[in-house]
């Protein structure tokens, strides 16, 4: 079955390092996303891409990098410019306007 | 630019209750509404859409309407189950750009909890 792939399900990261999440999709979607969801606040974007080799900032996307080398790959780097990183990431793609997205299961960063 | 209000939770109904979560929003152009559902430790499911006015989406026994005249897509469901214990976000999409693809703008979500 088509979906996307989260993972690692739960991440812990030490002050000052670099963390990559892993997005990966069989659904042959154009445009994927990465959101930050913190409790109460709902769901923030941090990039999109809308094709391979391109992307766009979202409203957090300090501290953040991304990569779209493969259509099927948007890896989310948490750097560590980013000081309040621990959060649940959700990635989603889609692939056509008024369809919706499809998301992931997320990741549980947390800080130690 | 494009926003979601939702109703605050938490929401705490007995089995067998009838819900509504209210959503409003503004929007310029005419945006398309979903309601999404997000399970414990979960990512979100889609459960349901409408792509315009007076359009009616529906799915497990959720129902919500497309509402332009007072720019609303309130959810709602006639006798809850336990099962339907989550958290519920109210998202709209954007105009995309020429060529480009949508983005959802999303609701706050609200909690919801079903007792038995």
């Amino acid at each position: 079955d088509g979906g996307i792939t989260q993972s690692p399900k739960y991440l812990f990261r030490k002050e000052g390092q670099n963390v990559t999440l892993s997005c990966e999709q069989n659904l042959n979607h154009d445009a994927m996303y990465w959101y930050r969801q913190d409790p109460g606040q709902g769901l923030r974007l941090i990039y999109y891409s809308q094709i391979v080799n391109d992307f766009q900032k979202g409203d957090i996307a300090e501290g953040y990098s991304v990569s779209r080398e493969k259509k099927e790959s948007f890896p989310l780097t948490v750097t560590s410019a980013q000081k309040n990183p621990t959060a649940f990431y959700l990635c989603a793609s889609s692939i056509q306007e008024n369809y919706g997205y499809t998301f992931g299961s997320g990741t549980r960063l947390t800080v130690v | 630019g494009d926003s979601v209000t939702q109703m605050e939770g938490p929401v705490t109904l007995s089995e067998e209750a009838f819900l509504t979560i209210n959503c409003t929003y503004t929007a310029t152009g005419y945006p398309s509404l979903f309601w999404y559902v997000q399970y414990p430790g979960e990512g979100l499911q889609l459960l349901l859409k409408a792509t315009k006015a007076d359009d009616k989406g529906s799915n497990k026994g959720f129902e919500a309407t497309y509402r332009k005249e007072t720019t609303s897509f309130h959810l709602e469901k006639g006798s809850v189950q336990v099962s339907d214990s989550a958290v519920y976000f109210c998202a709209l999409s954007d105009t995309p750009t020429q060529g480009g693809s949508e983005k959802l703008v999303f609701g706050k979500g609200t909690k919801l909890t079903v007792n038995p």
